[in-house]
């Protein structure tokens, strides 16, 4: 069974970097699948963040492009999510998951919520 | 930039069908996925593909396409289905993922 655990900070103050890892179990990495990060601000709805696939290769949505990077590692089956110069806005519950291509995000972590404040 | 336009709720009363729309230019050629998602808990995917059902999933789900709308319908509508429903899909290049602006789904 595919297993997903974010990890990282509940509160990161203005300005600052947000980091956070997804520990993957169940299922390599390096066999393939992109895997992808995902938000929820809190009592509004989804917002796709971006995706990495095992050999480095991202997508970004164009709205957080440039302060976004997700990296991998392959030999810890995880990968990670920096968002740069967060504002209060950046407050949300932050999902990674596996997108299974034409399967869809068939795997989620249970999300972990990061607060920005000062 | 590319957006999934969604009902912001609908009501049925238990037993009777639930349809939620979601319309977006690329639905044509763009597969749409569903998802559930009950509070405090992460999304399940319910649909994938515009109409195929993964395994767990009741059957009372299904999914149809036509033109630039898809559909998620529930059949029979329990107290349980009563959830936010948020679509999926990309943008016409297939590179860029969107949601849609999610439904909520009251049972009566």
């Amino acid at each position: 069974q595919v297993q997903l655990q974010e990890s990282g900070p509940g509160l990161v103050k203005p300005s600052e970097t947000l980091s956070l890892t997804c520990a993957v179990s169940g299922y390599s990495i390096s066999s393939g699948y992109y895997w992808g990060w995902i938000r929820q601000p809190p009592g509004k709805g989804l917002e796709w963040i971006g995706s990495i696939y095992h050999s480095g290769s991202t997508y970004y949505n164009p709205s957080l492009k440039s302060r976004v990077t997700i990296s991998v590692d392959t030999s810890k089956n995880q990968f990670s999510l920096k968002l740069s110069s967060v504002t209060a806005a950046d407050t949300a519950v932050y999902y990674c998951a596996r997108d299974g291509g034409i399967r869809g995000y068939n795997y989620w972590g249970q999300g972990t919520l990061v607060t920005v404040s000062s | 930039s590319y957006e999934l336009t969604q009902p912001p709720s609908v009501s049925v009363s238990p037993g009777q069908t639930a349809r939620i729309t979601c319309s977006g230019d690329a639905l044509p050629k763009q597969y749409a996925y569903w998802y559930q998602q009950k509070p405090g808990q992460a999304p399940v995917l319910v649909i994938y593909k515009d109409s195929e059902r993964p395994s767990g999933i009741p059957e009372r789900f299904s999914g149809s396409s036509s033109g630039t709308t898809v559909t998620l319908t529930i059949s029979g509508v329990q107290a349980e289905d009563e959830a936010d429903y948020y679509c999926q899909s990309a943008d016409s290049s297939g590179t860029f993922v969107v949601f849609g602006g999610g439904t909520k789904l009251t049972v009566l």
